[in-house]
């Protein structure tokens, strides 16, 4: 079949770094993206992974394994504004399917 | 850029009537999808335009549920005989013409309750 897992919840502290694991299973895979929504607003698109490694865009990372089927967002700097909710995202041959997503919660 | 435009922004409607959304995407971009998003959980998709061709519809999306998009530009999605599982946050997003990798970009949503 076709799913993705990430943890329902995290916590952490501002300043801290944070990562939100995915895995994923599907056929027919072209890449990763992560995608942030904040409470009452719309999904925003953070980065894509189609090959096996590290993409880095700012304070934000985001890590692929094909072979592992897994991938991970790295969040460095953690600031009040990132509490927000995080979705891994496998694109297949049309539309891209979501996974449940990762509320995080940064605290002071 | 006006980005992704949806009306109405909410819908409260009775169990049995008719309901149809609109949305206006990014103008450059041919390729427009519906997701629907309940609370706690990832966006749903629902179905898929190539300018005005429907490519694919979930199977999940019962015989109610209709989309168009006449013109290549705005898309409708309209709900017959609403039910109460219908009650969600429905989703427009637009890509522009390239790969399947683009960014989608979001609209705020439609939030529909079905009473």
């Amino acid at each position: 079949g076709q799913s993705l897992e990430q943890p329902s919840e995290v916590t952490a502290v501002e300043g801290a770094i944070v990562q939100i694991n995915c895995t994923y299973q599907t056929s027919g895979f072209y890449g990763l993206s992560w995608y942030q929504q904040h409470d009452g607003g719309a999904p925003t698109f953070l980065s894509y992974n189609a090959l096996d490694g590290l993409e880095e865009t700012g304070r934000f990372s985001s890590f692929l394994s094909r072979s592992d089927s897994y991938g991970y967002l790295l969040l460095q700097e953690l600031q009040m504004k990132d509490s927000a909710s995080y979705f891994c995202a496998y694109t297949g041959r049309r539309a891209l399917t979501f996974g449940s997503g990762t509320r995080l919660q940064v605290q002071p | 850029d006006t980005g992704v435009s949806q009306d109405p922004r909410h819908k409260i409607t009775k169990r049995g009537q008719n309901v149809t959304f609109r949305c206006d995407p990014i103008s450059e971009h041919n390729r427009l999808y519906w997701y629907r998003q309940t609370l706690g959980q990832g966006p749903e998709f629902l179905t898929y335009f190539q300018n005005e061709a429907q490519l694919e519809k979930s199977r999940l999306l019962s015989d109610r549920f209709s989309a168009e998009r006449p013109k290549g530009s705005f898309s409708t999605l309209e709900i017959q005989r609403t039910e109460q599982g219908d009650s969600a946050m429905y989703l427009c997003a637009s890509s522009p013409p390239g790969t399947v990798n683009s960014p989608l970009h979001f609209g705020n949503g439609t939030r529909l309750t079905v009473t």
